[in-house]
């Protein structure tokens, strides 16, 4: 079975321009999460969803931030406008049930100029 | 949720030797999960031990749990020079899993 697949894996762009990650998790894994890791700050949880539904976005650092999940197997999180601050690896993980082992995929590597 | 607070940060041992981490975490929670994390890579899970449990092994890897102390440990036995990564432990409680800044591993040959 496929795990979890992110793409792109790495991402190279100027500040201002919008960028969008994508993920698609294990089929039949009800919760999916957005991660966001740094030297500084480790990693950092952005946003939660379970059955496609957002669930907890406390994490996400301002407005600029946007994920969304149209149906089971897709998720999407968007940058817009892409500042360097947000230059960090950016990880989607899912699991079947909220307290369960995730599973993570191999991250998207983002770098704003 | 609650961060798990990982120590030591870095830990760098000889080949062979046994490697131990520990992790403490600050209020109630259902289990604790600890993961690998490989250059580059997602993280990975190890292992998960239950609030009622106080101990588990999972190959080379021996976990403890002690809730009246809100601590856990990570022992790896017989280190290989793959066991080289960071290490994070994830508290779980009703509000799912937080992660903190992990202990990195270095395996000498």
């Amino acid at each position: 079975d496929a795990g979890v697949i992110q793409s792109p894996r790495h991402e190279v762009t100027e500040m201002g321009q919008e960028v969008t990650l994508r993920c698609k998790p294990i089929s039949g894994h009800d919760y999916l999460f957005w991660y966001r890791q740094t030297m500084m700050r480790g990693l950092e949880l952005l946003i939660y969803f379970n059955n496609n539904v957002p669930i907890d976005d406390s994490g996400m650092p301002e407005d600029r931030f946007s994920a969304k999940m149209p149906n089971a197997s897709f998720s999407t999180l968007k940058i817009q406008p892409s500042e360097p601050r947000d230059s960090a690896v950016y990880f989607c993980a899912s699991t079947p049930s909220g307290n369960q082992p995730q599973h993570f995929g191999d991250g998207t590597r983002l770098s704003i100029l | 949720s609650q961060q798990g607070e990982e120590d030591p940060q870095a830990l760098s041992i000889q080949e062979g030797e046994n490697a131990t981490m520990n992790c403490s975490y600050k209020t109630s929670i259902n289990n604790l999960q600890w993961y690998r994390q490989n250059s580059g890579r997602g993280l990975v899970h190890l292992i998960l031990i239950r609030s009622n449990e106080r101990e588990k092994h999972s190959g080379r890897l021996r976990v403890t749990l002690d809730t009246s102390k809100k601590s856990s440990s990570l022992l790896i036995t017989a280190s290989r020079a793959a066991d080289t990564a960071s290490y994070f432990c994830a508290p779980g409680s009703a509000d799912g899993l937080t992660f903190g800044k992990g202990t990195h591993l270095i395996i000498q040959p």
